[in-house]
């Protein structure tokens, strides 16, 4: 079964500075897809950023962008520019390429700082 | 919006009690997911339905049980409620000819067992 890590529960960072948020993962499937989701206050499931593991590229999003180290099976996130509105829990997140569900890391509580 | 809707949003009852959350998903997705989330915790997989057919299930208790209609909307049935029951309940759907790999979440429907 696949499992997903984040050994950070709890991350700060000051407004307009990087963050990094880390996740490892575990897995035999050669193909899948990565997720980091982020959920505020409101609890709502926002889709922040995907990956696709047979593509190298790491993907990117405006001031969110991923380092996909496929071979360590490492998959962090990198805030760029913190905002106020980044302040949220942030969950990384596994798919099959078979599809089928989601497995979520235990989440990380970020903090900014004014 | 993510085209998921689920109802009721906020639901409060009493131990022993039985409730019904429902969930529609996009228009056209054939598959269904519900997760649980306690507080503070990261989402469990309870349940998958595809087309009607039970798909996958997760670490969902024999008090909880669901379905999918022909209409493919879905009910998740919790019944003999115990306090720790208390949670945010996420549905969720993906698209039938997938190619993101991206499940889109409802805003989710908060139970409290008291």
């Amino acid at each position: 079964a696949q499992t997903v890590t984040q050994s950070q529960p709890e991350m700060s960072v000051q407004e307009a500075e990087t963050v990094t948020l880390s996740c490892t993962y575990d897995t035999s499937e050669s193909d899948y897809y990565l997720f980091w989701y982020k959920q505020p206050p409101s609890r709502q499931m926002i889709l922040v950023i995907r990956q696709e593991a047979y593509k190298q590229q790491n993907a990117t999003e405006n001031r969110f962008s991923v380092n996909f180290q496929k071979a360590a099976k490492s998959f962090s996130l990198k805030i760029s520019d913190s905002q106020l509105g980044d302040a949220a829990m942030y969950f990384c997140a596994y798919r099959s390429a078979l599809y089928g569900k989601l497995t979520f890391g235990q989440g990380t509580i970020l903090t900014v700082h004014p | 919006d993510s085209g998921v809707t689920q109802t009721p949003k906020h639901l409060i009852t009493a131990t022993g009690q039985r409730v019904t959350l429902r969930c529609s998903p996009r228009s056209g997705d054939l598959s269904v997911y519900w997760y649980q989330q306690s507080l503070d915790q990261g989402l469990q997989f309870l349940i998958q339905y595809y087309n009607g057919e039970e798909r996958a299930k997760g670490n969902i208790l024999e008090r909880f049980s669901a379905q999918q209609f022909p209409d493919l909307h879905s009910e998740l049935n919790l019944s003999s409620l115990e306090l720790g029951d208390s949670a945010l309940y996420f549905c969720a759907s993906s698209p039938t000819g997938e190619n993101t790999g991206e499940l889109f979440f409802g805003e989710g429907s908060r139970l409290t067992v008291l």
